[in-house]
């Protein structure tokens, strides 16, 4: 167990549809990072938060959004969901500029 | 930013054999780490490795840093280590992970 919670594990939508995936960092983790893993672009970075600034921003869609709240979780919002956006999603956590552990992922499909 | 590429891309193993696995990665790295996805696609974290040399039972890993590779090394293999290798890298003052797009290990019986 990495110490990293996502819920839900599973997601089924509709196109168009707006969802939230759902992160708790490992304890006393400030970073947290969100990563999609497709058939078609692989695993990839989306966005980081530290300590609820956003820090660092990747390959994420203008419909994606994210934030991290006061006690450190952190939700990553996706809307006018297409079919594209199937994927699983990853959060991560870290202490500080090293190891990243990672949660069992969102399984999101969009039908 | 960063490269990360890993090869092979497949691997068929019998059960008990040896393997490498390499990644090379296009730039210094402030961070390297291995993970193993299983089939259930959980990423579990293997070595935090960006230089050196780590062992974690029938696992092994080592990264020269100054050639900018990686290798995992697999020994004696079992059907519990099929699944897909990555490795991952960070370059520069962040810390967002580039990956490679896998080893998809099979260890058969």
């Amino acid at each position: 167990d990495s110490g990293v919670t996502q819920t839900p594990k599973h997601l089924i939508t509709a196109t168009g549809q707006r969802v939230t995936l759902r992160c708790s960092p490992r304890s006393g983790d400030l970073s947290v990072y969100w990563y999609q893993q497709s058939l078609d672009q692989g695993l990839q970075f989306l966005i980081q938060y530290y300590n609820g600034e956003e820090r660092a921003k990747g390959n994420i869609l203008e419909r994606f959004s994210a934030q991290q709240f006061p006690d450190l979780h952190s939700e990553l919002n996706l809307s006018s969901l297409e079919l594209g956006d199937s994927a699983l999603y990853f959060c991560a956590s870290s202490a500080g500029l090293n190891i990243q552990y990672f949660g069992a992922g969102t399984r999101l499909s969009v039908l | 930013g960063i490269q990360v590429e890993q090869s092979p891309p497949d691997l068929i193993l019998q059960e008990g054999a040896n393997s490498t696995l390499r990644c090379n990665f296009s730039d210094s790295v402030n961070n390297l780490q291995w993970f193993h996805q299983n089939p259930w696609g959980q990423l579990i974290n293997l070595f935090y490795i960006p230089s050196g040399t780590k062992q974690n039972g029938r696992l092994s890993a080592t990264t020269v840093a100054t050639e900018r590779y990686s290798l995992l090394y697999i020994s004696s293999s079992q059907t519990t280590d099929s699944g897909v290798y990555f490795c991952a890298a960070v370059e520069g003052g962040n810390n967002r992970l580039a990956f490679g797009k896998g080893n998809q290990v099979v260890v058969i019986p």
